[in-house]
């Protein structure tokens, strides 16, 4: 079965403070693709990355940063020096299947307190 | 901007009414999504497209269908609506690559 755990339903840290949301996900296949979402107050839902199975390098984006490790089936996102404006939902995502099905984790609410 | 408008954005409907949301795309892309979103749940699939008339069901396809006509459009129906079907509704297409890309999404009231 296909699965994706977050486990951290909220955090709250104080504004430029480093913070990493974990993201564990189970599929028996070898070819396989995860996703971070942000989903803003405002309700819409943003895409940040996409990772497939074969490609565990790091990536960096300006304050973000994600780590794949299949090793431990987790695929963490981490923010660096935090904003208020990094509030937000964040969902950790799955596809695994030919039609791109994505099975979503519950979401991590990141709360930035100025 | 993804070129995705779902409406109406909002709507109130008695139990027991049939409610009818329309995804709208202008990428002229294959593969069509509707999923609801719940408290502690994250995105559930309900239905899908791949091509027009094509569709499958998701994992929580109870009390739903959809039909897709033309490419740009993909409609989701609830048949006879109920509570349980309280939700925001988000619509995706699949861009050029494997990542989903949402309308604004849909909040649905069942009274």
């Amino acid at each position: 079965a296909q699965k994706v755990t977050q486990a951290q339903t909220e955090i709250s840290v104080v504004e430029k403070e480093d913070v990493t949301l974990d993201c564990v996900y189970e599929t028996r296949d070898t070819t396989y693709y995860l996703f971070w979402y942000k989903q803003p107050p405002s309700g819409e839902l943003v895409f940040l990355i996409r990772r497939n199975s074969f490609d565990e390098q790091n990536e960096i984006s300006g304050r973000y940063s994600w780590n794949f490790q299949k090793s431990t089936s987790s695929f963490n996102f981490t923010i660096t020096a935090s904003q208020v404006v990094d509030s937000a939902v964040y969902f950790c995502a799955l596809t695994h299947d030919s039609n791109y099905q994505l099975i979503w984790g519950a979401g991590t609410k990141l709360i930035i307190k100025p | 901007d993804a070129g995705i408008t779902q409406s109406p954005r909002h709507k109130v409907t008695e139990t027991g009414t049939p409610v009818t949301l329309r995804c709208h795309q202008t990428e002229n892309h294959r593969y069509m999504y509707w999923y609801r979103q719940d408290p502690g749940h994250g995105l559930r699939l309900i239905h899908y497209s791949y091509g027009v008339k094509d569709t499958d069901k998701g994992e929580v396809s109870d009390g739903y269908s959809v039909s897709r006509s033309k490419t740009e459009d993909f409609l989701l129906t609830l048949e006879s609506a109920t509570s349980s079907q309280t939700s925001v509704y988000f619509c995706a297409i699949r861009g050029g690559g494997t990542e989903a890309f949402f309308g604004q999404g849909t909040r649905l009231t069942v009274v």
